[in-house]
């Protein structure tokens, strides 16, 4: 099993602030990743596919990067509506999917 | 509008079963690769399971192997699980997520909790 870890934990920042999320993988998995945003009491949406290419109707400000083993979700400018957890997923063993445990973006 | 509405969540006790349902609208189901995910109460995403588009090929986490089952019918639109033997571990929101042959979850249904419980 791919393992996928996130970090930080948890990140406090303010609106408008930059936003930088980790995840890093157990073994390489290429550029088949995800990023999804969870907001309390929803579903969670994909924002980020195959590493750097955003989802249908994602805002400019989300930016996803890396191969291999390491990764990094960025927002560029935090907007009320951003704080939420953030989730990676990988798809490179597609028999046995895996998620990170998550970051949850709070306001500061 | 696609859509993708779980039911048949609920409490039930250790031991027993209960088969999840999920009916889509909106998409060509019969194309689309589905999946469960699960997320036990305020923790992380973890996927369950998987289903091909014509249902000729699945997979699932070693956890439920052997007690879960997904299952699939393209003329209803809908997607089952049938999880037998639940455990305490087995409590959680279960989401269905359609799949358009990537193995990304781009649409996700609401969630059904289920709760094992004595």
């Amino acid at each position: 099993e791919i393992v996928l870890t996130q970090s930080p934990a948890t990140l406090s920042l303010s609106p408008g602030e930059r936003a930088t999320l980790s995840c890093r993988a157990s073994q390489s998995v290429s550029s088949s990743l995800a990023w999804y945003q969870q907001k309390p009491g929803q579903a969670p949406r994909l924002l980020i596919y195959d590493a750097s290419n955003r989802a249908t109707g994602i805002p400019a400000r989300f930016s996803g990067s890396g191969s291999g083993t390491d990764f990094t979700l960025t927002i560029s400018s935090l907007e009320s509506e951003d704080f939420a957890v953030y989730y990676c997923q990988q798809r490179s063993n597609w028999l046995s999917l895996t998620f990170g445990q998550g970051t949850r973006l709070e306001i500061k | 509008q696609l859509q993708l509405v779980e039911s048949g969540g609920g409490v039930v006790q250790p031991g027993r079963s209960l088969r999840l349902s999920c009916a889509a609208s909106g998409l060509t189901f019969s194309k689309s690769g589905m999946h469960w995910v699960r997320q036990a109460p305020g923790k992380g995403l973890e996927w369950v399971t998987f289903i091909s588009y014509d249902g000729s090929s699945q997979s699932y986490t070693d956890s439920v192997k052997g007690r879960f089952t997904i299952s699939r019918d393209n003329s209803k639109n809908t997607l089952f699980l049938q999880m037998n033997s639940l455990t305490a571990e087995d409590t959680a929101i279960y989401y269905c997520a359609r799949d358009r042959g990537t193995k990304y979850f781009d649409n996700w249904g609401q969630g059904t909790l289920v709760t094992v419980s004595s």
